[in-house]
């Protein structure tokens, strides 16, 4: 089956740094990756997502690339803020009826 | 429309007992989904529905169970609780065909402490 691996598992910034977030995969036939940001107490929720015929999305201060032939994707999120500081997952997909592999996240600390 | 709705929102049960968490999906959503989610162990699936039957299933042992009803709600059992279950469980509907194309969306989460 797929699997996701997400690096870092922890990432402390400064307000206004970047920061960037890796996960691979390993299944060719994924074909939809989302990442989702999960505030402390709160439910996950889906911030941006890139599907394979894409190499790159942007969203405001978010974006996300992705590379098919090294099996990568990134989040970038840019001008960091406060409020940017939750855990973020991101996740892999073939679509149709399987279930996206979640990566086991990373916890975004954005230092004022 | 309404999100994604679980209850009860917190649970406290002792070794050995059984719990049932139930969610309700957004309307028109035909597929749900649930996870367990611990510390360091990120999401981890533990099966889908749709159209009340188990399209896809993770890997966790019998003792973790579930349904889906003719409306889409969906109830999840785990029967002999261990400690080790304690955990935030959290489902996630998607509309139409659902799976791993369409946005899931996530419920609050019933949080279960096994004493």
């Amino acid at each position: 089956g797929e699997n996701v691996e997400q690096h870092p598992s922890t990432l402390s910034v400064q307000e206004g740094d970047s920061a960037v977030i890796k996960c691979t995969y390993s299944d060719s036939a994924s074909n939809y990756f989302p990442w989702y940001k999960q505030e402390l107490g709160k439910r996950p929720q889906l911030i941006i997502d890139i599907r394979s015929n894409v190499g790159e999305k942007k969203d405001q201060r978010i974006a996300v690339t992705l590379n098919k032939t090294a099996k990568h994707f990134s989040l970038h999120i840019t001008e960091t803020q406060p409020e940017d500081s939750a855990v973020y997952f991101c996740a892999a997909s073939k679509g149709g009826s399987y279930i996206p592999t979640f990566g086991r996240g990373t916890s975004l600390i954005v230092h004022p | 429309k309404a999100g994604v709705t679980q209850t009860p929102r917190y649970l406290i049960k002792t070794r050995g007992q059984q719990v049932t968490l139930s969610c309700s999906p957004i309307s028109g959503h035909r597929s749900v989904s649930w996870y367990q989610q611990t510390p360091g162990q990120g999401l981890q699936f533990l099966f889908e529905y749709f159209s009340e039957t188990q399209r896809n299933k993770g890997n966790f042992p019998g003792r973790f169970s579930g349904r889906q009803f003719s409306n889409s709600r969906s109830e999840m059992n785990v029967s002999t609780l261990e400690l080790g279950d304690s955990a935030l469980y959290l489902c996630a509907s998607s509309p139409l065909e659902g799976g791993g194309s369409d946005t899931q969306y996530f419920g609050p989460g019933t949080r279960l402490t096994v004493l």
